[in-house]
């Protein structure tokens, strides 16, 4: 099925350890996004990619790095993880601009706990 | 940057009402709105969108206003079921030209529809 997937879906690291957290999406989506989801804080952006080679800095970019390498893929690195990035993490890609529809397609989530 | 607030956070109705849910927004560069729905456990799925060049959309039991002049715009669910609980995110995008336009959140609504 075409999608982004998302990989592990959850995980528990100790504090300071570092982890990458996976996405792949196959539908040649430009535009690819990491965001986070807290408790009453909805959806902030993580990074963003415009592109295969281009990315950029989202709200909370801190403790937080990309690469974009492919145009399918975009993992999400955590340097040192510290307690404060316990959250749960979201992909999501769409169309860039010139192509019709703008929607993002999100993938399932990683849910991530830091001890 | 974009500010995108979203009222009320919780709303619990009774099977067979209408539910309304409202966002305002304040970059008058937002061109894009969609409206997400998640459900416990999975990530955000696309349910309906509209442009700022139309003001209202309908899809079955789902209707979107927008209100250019007020930066506002509202989510309208008709013949509400359970099947329509969830959270309920809205969201604001500027698209065209050259920029390929960070989505931002409102802060999502809680709806509980009561059988």
């Amino acid at each position: 099925n075409a999608g982004v997937t998302q990989t592990p879906k959850f995980q528990v690291l100790k504090t300071g350890q570092s982890m990458t957290l996976q996405c792949a999406q196959d539908m040649n989506h430009e535009y690819m996004s990491w965001y986070r989801q807290d408790p009453g804080m909805g959806l902030r952006l993580i990074h963003y990619s415009v592109g295969a080679g281009i990315t950029d800095q989202g709200e909370v970019p801190n403790g937080y790095n990309v690469s974009r390498s492919t145009t399918e893929d975009f993992p999400l690195r955590l340097l040192s993880a510290a307690p404060s990035q316990t959250s749960v993490y979201f992909c999501a890609s769409s169309w860039g601009q010139g192509f019709g529809g703008y929607g993002y397609t999100f993938g399932s989530g990683t849910r991530l706990t830091v001890v | 940057g974009e500010n995108v607030e979203q009222h009320p956070s919780t709303l619990s109705v009774q099977e067979g009402d209408s539910a309304v849910i409202k966002c305002t927004y304040s970059d008058s560069a937002s061109n894009y709105f969609p409206w997400y729905k998640q459900e416990l456990g999975k990530g955000p799925q696309l349910i309906i969108d509209i442009r700022s060049n139309v003001g209202e959309k309908k899809d079955q039991r789902i209707a979107v206003t927008l209100n250019k002049t007020a930066k506002h715009f509202s989510l309208h669910i008709t013949e509400t079921q359970p099947e329509d609980s969830a959270v309920y995110f809205c969201a604001a995008r500027v698209t065209g030209g050259t920029s390929y336009g960070k989505l931002t959140f409102g802060q999502g609504t809680i709806l509980t529809v009561h059988p």
